[in-house]
């Protein structure tokens, strides 16, 4: 099983609601990711996450809170979004090892949630 | 600070090899990784390179200078639903962290 699966896969909110997007991975991976990814642009890197604690946070607004409540699961809670915030976000997964001082990682990316804030 | 450059678009004939350019300049690196992304889809993993030399896949190939920050996939044999995007992405030496590069859009006519 090489899935990872998000949801919801379509996410329409107002600028005042609070909503959270799901990353759910049973690959035994863990590293997992946030990405944000607007259209014709690369995914842009949000947060890591690796053995259920945060080690990467890019810079991003606090209006957007990740959560890790186990290694199978990923949210990322929103609330008070602005219109530029609509976009892809794209979770990924991957297994965090390293042999020898070289890692081996590859990510799997999970189908996304399109995100549109009025 | 880092730099990832690829071409912004290609073109091609189904049947041809093509070859997609991806140069980087990053602050640490620790392999070098190419994804394919079509329309509104997640990106799909293709290649993964961390020392010099080429990588084979069956119809795909990378190749990676570390000496010279320089990547490239090679397409054989191109199909029409190799008409995608692709994207090189440089993780840096620190932790997980990836840096995309801004993807090529591959059109594969008949």
């Amino acid at each position: 099983d090489t899935e990872v699966t998000q949801t919801p896969k379509h996410l329409v909110m107002g600028m005042t609601n609070k909503k959270s997007l799901k990353c759910e991975q049973h690959m035994g991976h863990r590293a997992m990711y946030w990405y944000k990814q607007k259209a014709k642009k690369p995914p842009e890197l949000m947060f890591v996450y690796s053995y259920e604690k945060l080690s990467i946070n890019e810079s991003v607004p606090s209006r957007f809170s990740p959560e890790c409540p186990n290694s199978s699961l990923l949210n990322l809670h929103l609330h008070a979004l602005q219109p530029e915030d609509s976009a892809l976000y794209l979770c990924a997964s991957s297994q965090d090892v390293t042999s020898g001082g070289i890692s081996t990682d590859t990510q799997y990316f999970g189908p996304g949630t399109r995100l549109t804030v009025l | 600070g880092q730099n990832i450059d690829q071409p912004t678009e290609m073109t091609a004939t189904e049947g041809a090899i093509v070859q997609i350019n991806c140069t980087y300049q990053t602050s640490g690196f620790n392999g070098l990784f190419w994804y394919q992304q079509h329309a509104g889809e997640a990106p799909t993993f293709l290649s993964y390179n961390v020392l010099d030399g080429l990588e084979e896949k069956g119809r795909f190939s990378s190749f990676l200078s570390r000496s010279k920050g320089y990547s490239y996939l090679l397409l054989k044999e191109l199909q029409m639903k190799d008409s995608a995007s692709y994207l090189c992405a440089v993780r840096r030496n620190y932790g997980q962290n990836f840096v995309f590069g801004p993807g090529t859009r591959l059109s594969v006519l008949p």
